[in-house]
């Protein structure tokens, strides 16, 4: 099992511009999230899915959409790019509310 | 979910105990303690977690004192590349509610 994948692993976007953050993972989890890290800070959660289908906000959701039309995917939209959106990004995943595993994470810096 | 106080940084020998504390006088009876750590740029790993019995496995013990108020993660010979950040969590497993990340204990092993 390659656990939680996320592409790309860097990015650099200017002002205004958007992108996707993809996340993969093939455990079967039904449980993914999406954080965002900042430079020696915790991890604050910005949306969690429990089920294809079903979303929900976390503490941070601002400028930021997501969509689950399957288990295995949990992209994260970013529409216009903000220099506050600069951080490091993890998706986890976790077979009901229990135990997260965690991507390598994407470094994102807005300029 | 119940709040957690822990050192903002530690030091330990190469070869020694590391013995990280954890605050948490708030607990609920149903509330499990978490532990995470998160190695310079990668993404959150899991380590143990556990509701009032001791536990431990491959990489290390989790003492629970008997009023749940506090416990200790224990690794047992620290090597340095235990040197991470270390995440005590508390939260119902069985809530559909996400990991709360604090900032953790800094644990820096030395040669």
């Amino acid at each position: 099992n390659a656990g939680v994948t996320q592409t790309p692993k860097f990015r650099i976007l200017k002002i205004g511009q958007s992108m996707t953050l993809q996340c993969t993972q093939d455990m079967n989890h039904n449980y993914m999230y999406w954080y965002r890290q900042d430079p020696g800070m915790g991890l604050k959660l910005i949306y969690y899915s429990v089920g294809a289908g079903i979303t929900d906000k976390g503490e941070v959701p601002n400028g930021y959409n997501v969509s689950r039309s399957t288990t295995e995917d949990f992209p994260l939209r970013l529409e216009l790019a903000a220099p506050s959106q600069t951080s490091v990004y993890f998706c986890a995943s976790s077979y009901g509310p229990g135990t997260q595993y965690f991507g390598p994470g994407t470094r994102l810096l807005v300029l | 979910d119940a709040k957690t106080t822990q050192p903002p940084s530690m030091d330990c020998a190469e070869g020694r105990a590391a013995n990280l504390p954890c605050n948490h006088s708030t607990i609920s009876g149903n509330e499990y303690v978490y532990w995470y750590r998160q190695i310079h740029s990668q993404g959150p790993q899991y380590i143990i977690h556990g509701l009032k019995n001791n536990e431990t496995n491959e990489m290390a013990s989790l003492i629970i004192t008997e009023d749940r108020k506090s416990s200790t993660l224990i690794l047992p010979h620290a090597t340095l590349r235990d040197t991470a950040v270390y995440y005590c969590i508390v939260r119902v497993a069985a809530r559909n509610t996400p990991l709360v990340f604090g900032k953790g204990t800094r644990l820096s092993v030395i040669a």
